[in-house]
């Protein structure tokens, strides 16, 4: 079982659909990223969270420590959102790899017209 | 935007070929990644840096080296290309400043014959 499951794997939807990809981490934590991969591999971090909720435009990242769970929502979504959304976590105290992260498969969303 | 470079961008090469990945960050930061992606899958990491002088191999084995000899420079070296090389080689690096958020460059392609 991987250290971070993210889910769905694939996400299809309309332009305009509210969308919801899910992270759940089994490890306690000091950070969580959430991260964009577009089709020509550069990846763009979006969010980094220890608490709470963070809003950046039309995506918004929440977490749940006591749960260890997060969620990533993209409102009014558009096409230039197709792009493979990246989880990853920053162990808490992993000791001399402190800050490095364990990453997620990865949600692959497509976002039609 | 982050200032964070890679060359080359898309890299074929024969069997047994010596090939240095270069990878060199203009923010000052000191500590910087590898990480190994093969299609459709997640990131792993393959080495990190702390600083100059300062390489630690990451949680996944590579055959490859690299070395730190000045901050902004982070290259990747395989001795002695195989087909099982071919992969995509993320470099990234990391903001004290804001809580290890890495910024990633865009990659390199390689694909070993």
């Amino acid at each position: 079982k991987n250290e971070v499951e993210q889910s769905p794997q694939n996400l299809t939807a309309q332009e305009g659909e509210f969308i919801t990809i899910n992270c759940s981490y089994s490890v306690g934590i000091s950070a969580l990223h959430w991260l964009q991969q577009h089709p020509g591999g550069g990846i763009v971090s979006l969010f980094m969270l220890s608490s709470g909720k963070k809003k950046h435009g039309r995506l918004i990242a929440t977490i749940n420590i006591q749960e260890k769970h997060s969620s990533l929502h993209i409102t009014a979504s558009h096409p230039r959102d197709s792009a493979v959304y990246i989880c990853a976590v920053t162990y808490q105290n992993y000791g001399g790899s402190q800050g490095n992260l364990i990453f997620g498969k990865g949600t692959k969303l497509s976002v039609k017209p | 935007e982050a200032d964070i470079y890679q060359t080359p961008r898309y890299l074929v090469i024969g069997t047994g070929k010596k090939i240095t990945l270069e990878c060199s960050q203009t923010m000052g930061h000191d500590k910087m990644y590898w990480y190994q992606q093969d299609p459709g899958m997640e990131l792993h990491l393959i080495h990190y840096s702390y600083g100059v002088n300062s390489t630690e191999k990451g949680d996944l084995s590579s055959e490859s080296t690299v070395s730190r000899i000045r901050t902004e420079h982070f290259p990747l070296t395989l001795e002695s290309a195989r087909p099982s090389h071919t992969s995509q080689y993320l470099c990234a690096s990391s903001d004290p400043g804001n809580q290890e958020t890495q910024y990633f460059g865009p990659g390199t392609r390689l694909l070993v014959l």
